[in-house]
């Protein structure tokens, strides 16, 4: 099975900072990564979808890249509604997995 | 619009069943993958199964194979999840998840999720 090894775990920072979260996978996955956000109590919520593709309606300060099994999702200049876990998952195959999340926090 | 509805979830024994359903609408259900994703209290998203548009292949985590089944009725638009043998590390919300693709592909929409607690 396909491991995904996301870090940092939390991430403090504020209002107007650009924001990388990385995402590593134990093989490649080609360009078969999602990135998901979700809110406390809320479902999570599609951002980017097949390494860099933006998912419709989503705010282009959103990008990702990558390839293969390094993987980065950037936030250009956090905004308040951005603070919320982050999930990266590849689709590569079965069994999916998602890594652990990256909590992004209020610095 | 895509709409998600899980129903189902509740408190169970240990070694006990229980089948969750999810009601989707505004797509057309039979050309779509759907999964199971679960999430334990302040723990992180775990993918548990998967089964293809037509229902002819299915998917299982390994911590669920043998004891949770997927189904999916495509005249009534429903997906299921059959889980037997429950154990305490069940305990989670479960979500209900629409695939872009008719087997394997992103989630692009979510349920709001149903909670499964397993106790003794």
């Amino acid at each position: 099975d396909i491991q995904m090894t996301q870090f940092p775990s939390t991430l403090s920072a504020s209002v107007g900072d650009r924001v990388t979260i990385t995402c590593r996978a134990s093989q490649s996955i080609s360009s078969w990564l999602a990135w998901y956000q979700q809110k406390p109590g809320k479902a999570p919520k599609l951002l980017i979808y097949k390494t860099s593709s933006l998912q419709s309606g989503v705010p282009s300060r959103f990008s990702g890249s990558g390839s293969g099994t390094e993987f980065t999702l950037t936030i250009s200049s956090l905004q308040p509604d951005d603070f919320a876990t982050y999930y990266c998952q590849h689709y590569n195959s079965y069994p999916w997995t998602f890594g652990q999340g990256t909590k992004v926090e209020i610095k | 619009e895509v709409q998600l509805l899980e129903s189902g979830g509740g408190l169970v024994q240990t070694g006990g069943s229980l089948k969750l359903s999810c009601a989707a609408s505004g797509f057309t259900f039979s050309l779509y993958a759907m999964s199971w994703v679960r999430q334990a209290p302040g723990k992180g998203l775990e993918w548990v199964s998967g089964i293809s548009g037509s229902g002819d292949s299915t998917y299982y985590a390994d911590s669920v194979k043998g004891r949770f089944t997927i189904s999916r009725d495509n005249s009534k638009n429903r997906l299921y999840l059959q889980m037997n043998s429950l154990r305490a590390d069940d305990t989670a919300v479960y979500y209900c998840a629409k695939v872009a693709g008719p087997r394997m592909g992103r989630i692009d929409y979510w349920g709001q999720g149903t909670l499964v607690t397993v106790s003794s």
